[in-house]
């Protein structure tokens, strides 16, 4: 089944304590992106990859890495997170830049 | 800028009721797109369409119809005889051709259908 899988799906940490969010699609897709949504807010980009090794800023990328080693996964970290982090996490793929992007089930994250 | 607005922050319907979801876009990009998705209480996202801004066709799937103007900028989700199960949370989103895979959403509106 094509999918976009993240892991965990839900997390409670504390401050500083830094994370990871794992991203898996197996539909071979180049363009991979992590999304943030806030209430009132809709989703917002984080960061997005365009390949292996191609990683470039969304609209909110303070206080995020990633990287992208191979094509499949898109690893979101939080070297120290904050309260201000706490959001439900989206990470999407689609084959290219204009295509659909086909999104995982999310991660709600809770900083203490 | 780019910028999506979904005006109706919450809306609520009877069952068997049509109900229109508004959506607003401004860009200076002549060539765009146009999505819809649906969250559901479970919380994924299910992408339902997809338009390019050359196609000013209106679409039909099912009780689904959206209806895209550009003379207004508007790219409207109606949902006809409404179910419950159509309660969701509904976004409209934009991208541009030039621009990187980024999609721009709006708020979203909250659709509740009571039976």
């Amino acid at each position: 089944e094509a999918q976009v899988t993240q892991n965990p799906r839900y997390l409670i940490t504390v401050t500083g304590k830094k994370l990871t969010v794992t991203c898996s699609q197996n539909m071979n897709h180049e363009y991979m992106s992590w999304y943030r949504q806030d209430p009132g807010l809709g989703l917002r980009q984080i960061y997005y990859s365009m390949n292996v090794e191609v990683t470039d800023k969304g609209d909110v990328p303070e206080g995020y890495k990633v990287s992208r080693k191979e094509k499949r996964n898109f690893p979101l970290i939080l070297e120290s997170p904050s309260p201000n982090q706490t959001s439900l996490y989206f990470c999407a793929s689609s084959p290219s830049r204009v295509e659909t992007q086909y999104f995982g089930p999310g991660t709600r994250l809770l900083v203490l | 800028a780019q910028k999506v607005t979904q005006a109706q922050t919450e809306i609520s319907v009877v069952e068997k009721e049509d109900v229109t979801l508004d959506c607003v876009y401004e860009t200076r990009d002549t060539t765009y797109y146009l999505f819809w998705y649906k969250q559901p209480p479970s919380g994924e996202l299910v992408f339902l369409i997809r338009r390019n801004s050359f196609d000013e066709q209106n679409e039909i799937s099912g009780r689904y119809s959206w209806n895209f103007q550009k003379s207004t900028s508007s790219f409207n989700f109606t949902i006809t005889a409404s179910q419950v199960v159509d309660s969701a949370v509904y976004f409209c989103a934009l991208t541009q051709s030039g621009g990187y895979n980024k999609l721009i959403f709006g708020a979203g509106t909250r659709l509740a259908v009571h039976p």
